[in-house]
């Protein structure tokens, strides 16, 4: 089974922090995602990566940047946490079909 | 513009009835969609897709989806709710190039099977 991982379940940190989000994947996909979740507004696309050190802006990329140095690793980044960021964050995996989503990490700023 | 759209916040229904969760979309091309559940606390879960073929698709928990070309729909059916199935689901169609794809989904239903 497709199994991806994202660091931390649960995080609380304050505004203007630095916050390190990571995914990892252990079936070679090509492609990954994070997305952020909110009640009544379903998921959105924050950043994507189809290789290696590649990536490509969403739908709502303000405020966050992303890394990909291995294939497996997605990091999602938080340069300077603001309340808005606090959400329900989702990693998914795909290789061209469905995608195979992490647990989630839910992310409180205060 | 392409997007996904879940007309109904919440379904109730009573276990032992069918249900149906609704779903229509708006993309260019052959769309390629995809129904998630998602339990309490969860990561998505993948139930079935529609790709090319039969326009009904069968999936995992004894799901279905009927895809609808001249209305732009793939509802998703199950014929006998278990109280089990409440969760949020949501609708996804997938946009892009190959190689270069993304995703759009839905605003999520969520499910309340009565006992």
């Amino acid at each position: 089974d497709v199994k991806v991982t994202q660091s931390s379940r649960y995080l609380v940190k304050r505004t203007g922090e630095k916050v390190f989000l990571e995914c990892v994947q252990d079936m070679d996909h090509e492609n990954m995602f994070w997305y952020r979740q909110d009640p009544g507004l379903g998921l959105r696309l924050i950043y994507f990566s189809y290789d290696v050190k590649m990536k490509e802006k969403g739908d709502i990329p303000e405020g966050y940047s992303v890394s990909r140095e291995k294939k497996e690793r997605f990091s999602l980044i938080l340069e300077s946490a603001s309340t808005n960021q606090t959400s329900m964050y989702l990693c998914a995996s795909s290789q061209q079909g469905e995608q195979f989503f992490g647990p989630g990490t839910r992310l409180t700023v205060l | 513009a392409q997007s996904v759209a879940q007309p109904e916040d919440q379904v109730n229904v009573a276990e032992g009835n069918p249900l149906t969760v609704k779903c229509t979309y708006s993309v260019s091309g052959n769309p390629y969609l995809f129904w998630y559940v998602q339990y309490p606390n969860r990561g998505l879960q993948f139930l079935l897709k529609y790709i090319t073929g039969d326009n009904l698709v069968k999936g995992s928990y004894g799901f279905e989806a009927e895809f609808n070309k001249s209305q732009t729909s793939f509802h998703l059916k199950k014929p006998s709710a278990l109280v089990s199935d409440s969760a949020l689901y949501f609708c996804a169609v997938r946009r892009g190039t190959s190689g270069t794809y993304k995703y759009i989904f839905g605003t999520g239903t969520r499910l309340k099977v009565l006992a």
